[in-house]
């Protein structure tokens, strides 16, 4: 079975502080791809990333980046010089790349508050 | 702009009442998804569709009914059957290739209360 733990439940941060949101999963596959969401208040899930388990390069967009790590099971996403537009609910999810799989795992999110 | 259109934003339903969440893609996308989220949770899946005339079941289809009579359209009938339906419904869809690592794309979501 997999899983998704997004220990954080709720951050908050003053504008221009660096944060780090903690995705830990768990599956027995070998492949699998690992995804970022970010839900604004509006409602709507906008795509921020997905990662191949066997590329583990870190990944920087702009103040974004991610720090994906096998050995410890963990794909962190890390805001730098967080803005007040930052404030929303990160979801971090993973889905098995075999062959009819299309079922994406989620965790339950971080809820995120950039404090002007 | 291509994308994903669910309809209405808000949905009462009383009791006893089936209700339907619609929801329109013209990404030419092969698969589609219905979530539902509620409080505090992540998404949890209720039924996909990887071509039109078949869907399966996801991790919680009980009291759920959907359709895939258009490669555009899936839209989810929430019967009386579910006895708490009171959440945010999601629609996705995605490209459809083996091992793939084609991001689901979303809507803007369906907010439905019992009156």
């Amino acid at each position: 079975a997999q899983k998704v733990t997004q220990a954080q439940t709720e951050i908050s941060v003053v504008e221009k502080e660096d944060v780090t949101l903690d995705c830990v999963y768990e599956t027995r596959d070998t492949t699998y791809y690992l995804f970022w969401y970010k839900q604004p208040p509006s409602g709507e899930l906008v795509f921020l990333i997905r990662r191949n388990s066997f590329d583990e390069q870190n990944e920087i967009s702009g103040r974004y980046s991610w720090n994906f790590q096998k050995s410890t099971s963990s794909f962190n996403f890390t805001i730098t010089a967080s803005q007040v537009v930052d404030s929303a609910v990160y979801f971090c999810a993973l889905r098995y790349s075999g062959a009819g799989s299309y079922q994406l795992t989620f965790g339950k999110g971080t809820k995120l508050s950039v404090i002007p | 702009d291509g994308g994903i259109t669910q309809s209405p934003k808000y949905l009462f339903r009383k009791e006893g009442q089936n209700v339907t969440l619609s929801c329109e893609q013209n990404l030419n996308h092969d698969a589609m998804y219905w979530y539902r989220q509620d409080p505090g949770q992540g998404l949890r899946l209720i039924y996909y569709s990887q071509i039109v005339n078949d869907f399966q079941k996801g991790d919680i289809a009980e009291g759920y009914s959907v359709s895939r009579e258009k490669k555009e359209s899936f839209p989810l009938t929430v019967t009386s059957a579910q006895k708490n339906p009171t959440a945010f419904y999601l629609c996705a869809s995605s490209k459809l290739e083996t091992g793939s690592n084609q991001p689901q794309h979303f809507g803007d979501g369906t907010r439905l209360s019992i009156l």
